[in-house]
């Protein structure tokens, strides 16, 4: 079984919409972080937030938000009045207590595309 | 500026052959990292180190070799065993273990094309 599922493979919007990308995971530890990372077309993956499994307050910066709820497994990421810059794919991520935070287990992706 | 560089960005191979990807990192990180991209197929994990002179496997190891001989590099061979080698890779570093929240940072990527 996936440990992190992001069952939206493509999601393509006009400029402006609000668009979420989903992700749930799974995990045995209490303990654990969550990240969301950005890959635009240039390759490189950039780091978008990450969150303490204790911390369930919801996260706000700029267009971005981040919506976490343990009692679903879930960390959703919404951006708000999309940009054709939103462009990119999209992984969530999840660090384990058990393995000592060694490794990310990341999603399979999701991949956005805002048209002006 | 620190960071991760990875090279070449882009590397063509015939079949058969051996070929070696550079990473280098100046962020004093100990853990480094090996990633494989295919399309729909996310990041697949295929060695990682924690600390110099060991390394582990991960969850594709096979077909790939990496040495850890310095702190700073963590190069990764893709050997003529790998059946089908044609992909990107991401090398990444982080904080070791419970010093760190395992946040990896990236390079900016190499691509393989076997012809």
């Amino acid at each position: 079984a996936q440990k992190v599922t992001q069952a939206q493979t493509e999601i393509s919007v006009v400029e402006k919409e609000d668009v979420t990308l989903d992700c749930v995971y799974e995990t045995r530890d209490t303990t654990y972080y969550l990240f969301w990372y950005k890959q635009p077309p240039s390759g490189e993956l950039v780091f978008l937030i990450r969150r303490n499994s204790f911390d369930e307050q919801n996260e706000i910066s700029g267009r971005y938000s981040w919506n976490f709820q343990k009692s679903t497994s879930s960390f959703n990421f919404t951006i708000t009045a999309s940009q054709v810059v939103d462009s990119a794919v999209y992984f969530c991520a999840l660090s384990e207590l058990w393995s000592g935070y060694s490794t990310l287990t990341f999603g399979k992706g999701t991949m956005l595309l805002v048209s002006p | 500026d620190g960071g991760i560089t990875q090279s070449p960005k882009y590397l063509f191979r015939k079949e058969g052959q051996n070929v070696t990807l550079s990473c280098e990192q100046n962020l004093n990180h100990d853990a480094m990292y090996w990633y494989r991209q295919d399309p729909g197929q996310g990041l697949r994990l295929i060695y990682y180190s924690q600390i110099v002179n060991d390394f582990q496997k991960g969850d594709i190891a096979e077909g790939y070799s990496v040495s850890r001989e310095k702190k700073e590099s963590f190069p990764l061979t893709v050997t003529s065993a790998q059946k089908n080698p044609t992909a990107f890779y991401l090398c990444a570093s982080s904080i070791k273990g419970f010093q760190g929240t395992g946040e990896l940072f990236f390079g900016e990527g190499s691509r393989l094309t076997v012809l």
